[in-house]
């Protein structure tokens, strides 16, 4: 059974700072997909990840893939308060596996 | 372009009443998904469909039936809904199963007491 887990969990943070949340999953896949989930509202795509190395940015979020590793990384720099949100990652094997989610919170 | 759009929004059930929550999307895509959303459990899947005229079974199928009715509609039916199917469902579609970004519809919140 493929088992994608994300971590931390929850995540509060103050602005300006930096922090990463990790994806880490079971088994190979070279496709790998982050989500934003705001409170009470549906799920954005964010970054498509489709080979070893890929990195992707937009704004404060930079994500990248090490499929050796099993492993992808949302970077977040400088956070602001509009980042709140949880953050969904993906794997893409025939069909997708989601993680359980970060719940970001930016405190002022 | 409305993107995928579902109806009903919220909806409450009493136990062992039936339902079907709609799906469509206008992306002109070949694959469509439902999924729930349970707190702390991330998404799962329940049924796909991969082109018009064919469905399969997700991670947690149980309790749930679906249709793809044409290219654009794909419903999911609870024949005799119970309190574990309280959740939010999600439709989702993509261009092809699988490797394709999938673009979500606004969730239906599910109630059954």
């Amino acid at each position: 059974e493929l088992k994608v887990e994300q971590n931390p969990l929850f995540l509060s943070m103050q602005e300006g700072k930096n922090y990463t949340i990790y994806c880490n999953y079971s088994t190979t896949s070279d496709r790998l997909y982050w989500y934003r989930q705001d409170p009470g509202k549906s799920l954005e795509s964010l970054f498509v990840l489709l080979s070893n190395g890929a990195v992707k940015q937009e704004g404060r979020l930079m994500a990248s893939l090490d499929t050796k590793a099993r492993l992808s990384t949302l970077h977040i720099t400088a956070a602001v308060h509009d980042l709140s949100a949880t953050y969904f990652c993906a794997v893409g094997i025939g069909q997708f596996y989601f993680g359980t989610g970060t719940s970001l919170t930016v405190i002022p | 372009n409305a993107g995928v759009t579902q109806t009903p929004k919220f909806q409450v059930l009493k136990t062992g009443q039936s339902m079907t929550l709609q799906c469509a999307q206008d992306m002109n895509h070949n694959s469509m998904y439902w999924y729930r959303q349970d707190p702390g459990m991330g998404l799962r899947l329940i049924y796909y469909s991969a082109s018009e005229g064919t469905t399969d079974k997700g991670e947690v199928p149980n309790g749930y039936n679906v249709s793809r009715l044409n290219k654009r509609e794909f419903s999911l039916r609870l024949e005799s809904a119970a309190p574990s199917q309280t959740s939010v469902y999600f439709c989702a579609s993509s261009e092809n199963r699988g490797l394709d970004t999938q673009y979500f519809g606004p969730g239906t919140r599910l109630t059954v007491l």
